[in-house]
This record gives C-alpha cells, structure tokens and sequence, in this order.
C-alpha cells in the first residue's frame, strides 16, 4: 500500500518568517507528486504537478523541489503572511491510478 | 470553465434515510474520484471512475454506500441507509492523467 507521509502535522509561525515542510513517499513506480493548497470551509487547490527528479517550480513566494531518487519534496515558503495559513497536502503517484494524499501540514501564520 | 460542481452543498437528514450526493466533473476530464474527509484518515478514497468505469471501490466503508457514474458529466454516491457515523464532508474530483486533480466544494453531510 503506497504511503505518503508529510511533516510536521503542524507549524506555527510569524509573519514574515521563511518556513519549509517535507512530503516522503515511495521512490519506487514513480509516476508524479502533486501539492495542494487547502483552506478551512474550501476545497484542495493545486499548486504544482511534479515528475522530473530535481524538478523546481515557483508560485509567487511558494516553490518546491523534487527528489524522486529519495522519495522526498519539500515546499518553501517565503516571507510567510496571514494568508497562507491553510493545510498544506502532497500526494502521489497519479497517472492512471489515484492519488494517495498524506495527512497534510497545517500552517498558521500569526500576524 | 465552471470546475467541477457538487450538489447539494449541505445535507441535514434524519438517520435511516436514503442520501444522495452529486457530481458534474470537469468536461474533458477522464478519472473522477469520491472521497470523504474525516479527522482520523485526512482525506480517504472511497470509490473512482476511470472512463465512467468504477476501477476500484475498495475504499468503500460499507454495502450501504454505492456510486455510479451513468455518463461523462455525472455521478452520484448514495448511501442507503444512512446512520450518523456518516456524516462527513463528502468531495467529489476530477482529473486528466498528467494534470493536477480539481476538487468540488464539497457537500457537508450531517446524519441526525
């Protein structure tokens, strides 16, 4: 059974800090690893569609990287505001199959 | 592009009754998957179309849980009866291979 596992569970900050969070799943038949944005009372919203070891992509103050080889991705974001307090989901591997979604990383921004 | 639509976005009915949930996926979109997200398990699979072909509904809890997907543009998961450890926010998403998922905004399901 395919696992994907993020950390941490939770991550308080304060405004404007740098902060980052992990995304781990199995190396093995990767297909893709997608990341998803997810606010309280809404419904997941992509950010990035990942496939390519060493993979980089940018939303604004948002990026992540890729490392298929390890089975890990990282999401940064910087200078972090009020309005990026969501819960933040990676999952994989997608293509013909479903995505498993981890358990997410519940950031708080504290103005 | 209207995104893909679930209706209704609230449900409060007594237990024992019969709960149906709607979904329009996105046009063109190929896969289009339940899920019910509960505290425990995040976001958990329940059931998921491939060409309006159930593949795997491995993630449904129980026999009184059922969906169909008749057409391209519509499904529907019904739980018949239904009882209070049901009540969930039930989303409905649709995707194209290499593109990311879109998720509906979710029906809150509330079983008296």
């Amino acid at each position: 059974i395919l696992n994907v596992e993020q950390s941490p569970q939770s991550l308080h900050v304060q405004e404007g800090d740098s902060t980052n969070f992990t995304c781990s799943f199995p190396s093995s038949n990767f297909y893709a690893l997608h990341w998803y944005r997810w606010e309280t009372a809404k419904s997941p919203e992509a950010l990035f569609v990942m496939t390519l070891n060493g993979d980089e992509k940018k939303k604004g103050r948002i990026s992540a990287t890729l490392n298929t080889k390890e089975g890990y991705s990282y999401l940064y974001i910087k200078g972090s505001q009020p309005e990026d307090s969501a819960t933040y989901l990676c999952a994989s591997p997608g293509g013909n199959t479903p995505l498993v979604f981890g358990k997410g990383t519940r950031l708080s921004v504290i103005a | 592009d209207a995104g893909v639509i679930q209706s209704p976005r609230h449900e409060v009915t007594e237990m024992g009754q019969e709960v149906t949930l709607r979904c329009k996926p996105i046009s063109g979109h190929n896969s289009l998957f339940w899920y019910r997200q509960t505290m425990m398990r995040g976001l958990e699979l329940l059931i998921y179309f491939n060409n309006n072909v159930p593949i795997d509904d491995s993630g449904m809890p129980e026999d009184r849980f059922s969906a169909k997907m008749p057409n391209a543009s519509f499904s529907t998961l019904k739980i018949q009866p239904s009882e209070p450890r049901d009540s969930a926010v039930y989303f409905c998403a649709s995707r194209v291979r290499e593109q990311p998922q879109h998720f509906g905004d979710g029906t809150r399901l509330s079983i008296l």
